[in-house]
């Protein structure tokens, strides 16, 4: 059973361009959530997606970022018009639909971006 | 907002030592507890706690939730440098239900 996958394992952009970052929840897991890590902070919730559906993005700024799970396919958390100050570790993490461990998180490798 | 508080935030130990961290939560809509292990890359799910005064275990790792004074502890004997990590400290609940809130870890290096 394949655990969060997450891709690309590291970004580059330069300043003004576009990341995609791209995550498949594990098996039998239908919640999704993003956090990010900034250097020498901790994890900070982004958003948390069900398919098809944003169920809470109360931690995402207010420009620039989205995020989307469709029907079929991966979640993507997209930013646009990158800044230096996006560069960070993005996790992405997965739970099951119900069950008694409905609330534990597994968690991606993460993706790393770097802005020039 | 929520807010999860680690201590220590770095501790340094030889092997065989054993730690203890400790984690302590504000308690609006309080769900459950999680600690996780972050080495290079993902966090490791290691507990998840959602009743007072009964302790997990798992091997020399074990952890421990008391509701009534809101905190938590996770406890490591005979420690070995692969111990060596930053362990985090989560609560889900809060203002929102699918949110873990993190504390800002604790560094732990173990020396041989």
């Amino acid at each position: 059973n394949a655990g969060v996958m997450q891709n690309p394992r590291h970004l580059v952009r330069r300043r003004g361009q576009e990341a995609r970052l791209r995550c498949s929840p594990m098996k039998g897991h239908s919640h999704v959530y993003w956090y990010r890590q900034l250097p020498e902070e901790g994890l900070k919730f982004m958003v948390y997606l069900q398919k098809e559906n944003i169920i809470d993005e109360s931690g995402m700024p207010k420009e620039r970022f989205s995020a989307e799970f469709p029907k079929e396919g991966p979640s993507i958390l997209r930013i646009q018009q990158v800044v230096r100050g996006d560069s960070a570790a993005y996790f992405c993490a997965s739970s099951p639909r119900s069950g008694g461990n409905q609330e534990t998180q597994y968690f991606g490798p993460g993706t790393r971006l770097l802005v020039l | 907002e929520d807010k999860v508080v680690q201590s220590p935030l770095s501790l340094v130990v030889h092997e065989g030592d054993t730690v203890t961290l400790n984690c302590s939560y504000e308690v609006t809509n309080f769900r459950s507890l999680l600690w996780y292990k972050q080495e290079k890359k993902a966090p490791t799910f290691l507990f998840m706690l959602t009743s007072s005064g009964i302790e997990k275990k798992s091997g020399r790792l074990s952890s421990i939730l008391d509701k009534k004074e809101l905190f938590s502890i996770l406890n490591i004997t005979a420690t070995q440098t692969g111990d060596s990590a930053i362990y985090l400290c989560a609560r889900a609940g809060g203002t929102s239900y699918g949110k873990l809130t993190f504390g800002q870890g604790t560094i732990l290096t173990v020396h041989p």
